[in-house]
């Protein structure tokens, strides 16, 4: 079975603080994505990541920014937290195009 | 525009009684839909992928079916543990790796 791991279930932080997300997962992906679970929103892609140090805007990028530098790590970057991006933060990994997207348990940030 | 459309919102069933989800899509040359299950407080778990209309995929008590322009997810008998949010999701028209969500069905199923 494929196992998703993010590394924090829940996370406090505060308005302007440089704040990491971090996902490893275990079977070897190419690819790896972020995204933001809001209610009423639904899931929506932040970036992704198709090979080591390879990435792509999803489709709300601003504010963050994403790091892989090994294939089954990717990290998820606010630059400088806001109230708004209090949100569920989902990683996913898939083998490839158009493969199944395999989810972590995500988690909940809340920025004070 | 691409476009992602699940209904209803929310159905509840009472155990054993059958029923079934709908997905809709408007994307130009579809090639894949995924179905996921949500539970609260966790990642979306998945369930099937479905490449060309007419195909089908079953799983215990689901069954997920694919036309032109729409996908639906049956529920055969269902049970109480079948309760959680049903989620579709199709690639984006020319993004193999971009997948649009639907928002969901929340299925609640009683005793």
């Amino acid at each position: 079975d494929v196992k998703v791991t993010q590394s924090s279930r829940y996370l406090v932080k505060r308005t302007g603080e440089k704040v990491f997300l971090e996902c490893v997962q275990d079977m070897d992906h190419e690819n790896m994505f972020w995204y933001r679970q809001d209610p009423g929103l639904g899931l929506r892609l932040i970036y992704f990541s198709y090979d080591v140090k390879m990435k792509e805007k999803g489709d709300i990028p601003e504010g963050y920014s994403v790091s892989r530098e090994k294939k089954e790590r990717f990290s998820l970057i606010l630059e400088s937290a806001s109230t708004n991006q209090t949100s569920m933060y989902l990683c996913a990994s898939s083998l490839g195009q158009l493969q199944p997207q395999h989810f972590g348990d995500g988690t909940r940030l809340s920025i004070l | 525009e691409d476009q992602v459309t699940q209904s209803p919102e929310a159905l509840r069933l009472q155990e054993g009684e059958s029923s079934s989800l709908n997905c809709s899509y408007t994307v130009s040359g579809l090639r894949g839909l995924f179905w996921y299950r949500q539970d609260p407080g966790k990642g979306p778990e998945f369930l099937f992928t479905l490449y060309s209309a007419g195909e089908e995929k079953e799983k215990e008590r689901l069954k997920a079916t694919l036309t032109k322009k729409e996908s639906f997810l049956h529920i055969t008998a269902p049970k109480p543990e079948d309760s959680a949010t049903y989620l579709c999701a199709v690639p984006k028209t020319g993004g193999y790796n971009k997948l649009i969500f639907g928002a969901g069905t929340r299925l609640a199923v009683h005793p």
